[in-house]
């Protein structure tokens, strides 16, 4: 199974501020990524997702690529409280699969 | 709102009981899932409908019994299952076709076995 991997945090950043949230993979040949946000005692809901072949911006979120280094970002502009969540990163594998990783703990301080 | 709904939103049993966990969605999604997750850690997949097949069985034991009745029905029967099955599960679905295949989640189901 491919593995997919978080800094469990928390990571805490002033409000105002850009949170940085990272996610590496095992697969190389991985094609399409996703990122989560899922708060305390919710279910996750989908933030954005980008294929191999480009970073994607919506709103304040950017998700960004790097496939040399395995890893994919989400980038949070003028980070609010509400944004204080637990941010999880997926990775698709076959058809149907997703994997996802331990997941980010993000608190915006006010 | 979500567009997966879910019963029950919480389910208490002991462990001879058998119970049901229901998720139904109506976006014309031809995949449906059942995830599994403990507090604080991602969720874990258990099962996958696609087209009314069972097409993924990550290995799950059997007191776990899905039905996939129709394309928009999915559920989950439970029997004789063990204090460490208590967590919250979490129904999604898909278009089902290939390429980014974006997982809707319903709102979970909080089971607790006693």
């Amino acid at each position: 199974q491919k593995e997919v991997e978080q800094n469990s945090g928390p990571l805490s950043v002033p409000e105002g501020a850009i949170a940085s949230l990272n996610c590496t993979y095992s697969d190389r040949g991985s094609q399409s990524f996703f990122w989560y946000r899922q708060y305390s005692g919710k279910s996750p809901e989908l933030i954005m997702f980008i294929y191999s072949n480009g970073d994607k911006e919506d709103g304040r979120f950017t998700a960004q690529l790097n496939k040399a280094s395995q890893y994919v970002s989400l980038l949070i502009r003028d980070s609010q409280p509400s944004d204080s969540a637990t941010y999880l990163c997926a990775v698709k594998e076959g058809a149907q699969k997703l994997v996802f990783g331990q997941g980010t703990r993000l608190t915006i301080n006010p | 709102d979500t567009e997966v709904t879910q019963t029950p939103k919480h389910l208490v049993m002991g462990m001879t009981n058998k119970k049901s966990l229901k998720c139904e969605q109506h976006m014309g999604h031809r995949a449906m899932y059942w995830y599994k997750q403990k507090a604080k850690k991602p969720p874990e997949l258990m099962f996958v409908y696609s087209y009314e097949k069972l097409s993924i069985n990550e290995s799950v034991p059997s007191r776990f019994s899905p039905e996939c009745p129709n394309s928009s029905l999915l559920n989950l029967h439970l029997h004789a299952l063990q204090p460490e099955d208590s967590a919250l599960y979490l129904c999604a679905s898909s278009q089902g076709h290939s390429g980014a295949n974006v997982l809707t989640f319903g709102a979970g189901s909080r089971l607790t076995v006693l």
